[in-house]
């Protein structure tokens, strides 16, 4: 089966500007979880969709990023406008369901802002 | 409330030697707890998990990790290193409590030298 898929894979980006990232997640995962590592930090988390609906946001760090799961498949996360801070590898990850079943991991996209 | 503690933010070994990478968690409810590895550019590959079944977890790539309540550890092993176990390591936690997202240590970036 085909893995959770992220693209950008690389962004570079000017403060200011706005950024959207997309992940796939593994076909049939109606659990989709984003994440962020900060450089010389820990991997934390930002948000939970199950299918459609956000089902746990507390990790977003502020108003500038929403992100979405129209039609409950594929999941997007727009930065606008972008600012130094947010520097950082995005993963997304998806399980079959929410009960602690292993999450499986894209290969993140590393977004620079300069 | 959940949180990882991985000692050692850099383990160094020999090839063939042991590999030893520690990882404490707290949690208030019973835990369910994995292992990732991270080669570079890649993404998080899941190493085992832990999920309340046999306390000694077997892994991928002869990795295991014994779960022990007692010392609220979860040591990842490995009997003897090879070159390609080279990459960052990260211990994660997840409950029932915390609607099952993952909260990761900080990571170990293991390196083999010949």
């Amino acid at each position: 089966e085909a893995g959770v898929t992220q693209f950008p894979s690389h962004s570079v980006i000017e403060k200011g500007q706005t950024v959207t990232l997309r992940c796939d997640p593994i076909s049939g995962h109606d659990n989709l979880y984003w994440y962020r590592r900060v450089m010389g930090k820990e991997i934390k988390f930002l948000l939970h969709f199950v299918k459609e609906s956000k089902q746990d946001e507390s990790g977003m760090p502020n108003n500038r990023f929403l992100a979405e799961r129209t039609g409950g498949t594929y999941s997007t996360l727009k930065v606008q406008p972008a600012e130094l801070e947010d520097s950082g590898v995005y993963f997304c990850a998806s399980s079959q369901d929410g009960t602690g079943q292993p999450q499986h991991f894209g290969d993140g996209t590393r977004l620079s802002i300069l | 409330a959940q949180s990882v503690t991985q000692l050692g933010s850099h383990v160094s070994v020999s090839e063939g030697a042991l590999v030893l990478l520690r990882c404490n968690y707290s949690s208030s409810v019973p835990p369910y707890l994995f292992w990732y590895v991270q080669y570079p550019n890649q993404g998080l590959q899941l190493l085992l998990k832990y999920t309340s079944a046999a306390t000694l977890v077997k892994g991928i790539n002869g990795f295991e990790a014994e779960f022990k309540k007692s010392e609220t550890s979860f040591h990842l092993t490995k009997p003897s290193a090879h070159m390609s176990d080279a990459a960052e390591y990260f211990c994660a936690v997840s409950n029932r409590g915390s609607n099952y997202k993952l909260t990761f240590g900080k990571g170990t970036l293991l390196t083999v030298n010949p």
